[in-house]
């Protein structure tokens, strides 16, 4: 299958900073990215929907100016995680979808936040 | 509203069969989905059925019916190393994923 890549793996950082997520599909072209957040032991939760070169589409609850979404080509989107507190810790996870909505969506390896 | 029900957590013994159900309501039905995620890794696709039926892919088989909003994934010659999360996942309408919170499959030896 398709593969995409997430970096960092691991991030450690002070409360008050910022963390940028790198999301690349690798072998494919990504008309769609898709970012979640999965707290312990609980669902995959949506954050927003982006398109190439598009403004993204965020999910209720979620702060635009806080996520900052960037799709800036067909195999690069960033998050931001602007002013990170502790309750942003948690586990971020991409997924990149190449064609029409019915198409297979591909995960990252995912990216452990963790603020101090 | 929109959900999916799926057991918390089961346990099973290495080399038998365990079937873990999922049972949904959504807004429209555009195929149902599980993936295998191991603790601290992103999820890995498993199925996909869009039709009634079951769909058998080496030890892995699902199954859909969609008038009773209900799925169930089989595992069959358990091995530990098909301890993790399953998740059962709906795309409806507007063709978002709508998740289950997983089922834990714990296998013992």
């Amino acid at each position: 299958g398709a593969v995409v890549s997430q970096h960092p793996s691991r991030v450690i950082c002070k409360s008050g900073t910022s963390v940028k997520i790198e999301c690349r599909s690798l072998d494919f072209q990504a008309t769609t990215m898709f970012w979640y957040r999965q707290f312990p032991k609980q669902s995959l939760m949506l954050m927003a929907t982006s398109n190439e070169g598009s403004k993204a589409t965020y999910e209720q609850g979620v702060e635009k100016d806080k996520f900052l979404i960037n799709h800036a080509s067909l195999t690069l989107s960033t998050l931001t995680v602007t002013s990170a507190h502790p309750e942003d810790s948690s586990f971020y996870i991409c997924s990149a979808r190449a064609g029409t909505p019915r198409d297979e969506q591909f995960f990252g390896p995912g990216t452990r936040l963790t603020v101090l | 509203g929109q959900n999916i029900d799926q057991p918390t957590e089961m346990t099973a013994t290495e080399g038998a069969i365990v079937q873990i159900n999922c049972t949904y309501q959504t807004s429209g039905f555009n195929g149902l989905f599980w993936y295998q995620q191991h603790a601290g890794e992103a999820p890995t696709f498993l199925s996909y059925n869009v039709l009634d039926g079951l769909e058998e892919k080496g030890r892995f088989s699902s199954f859909l019916s969609r008038s009773k909003g209900y799925s169930y994934l089989l595992l069959k010659e358990l091995q530990m190393k098909d301890s993790a999360s399953y998740l059962c996942a709906v795309m409806d309408s507007n063709y978002q994923l709508i998740w289950g919170a997983g089922t834990k499959l714990i296998i013992k030896p």
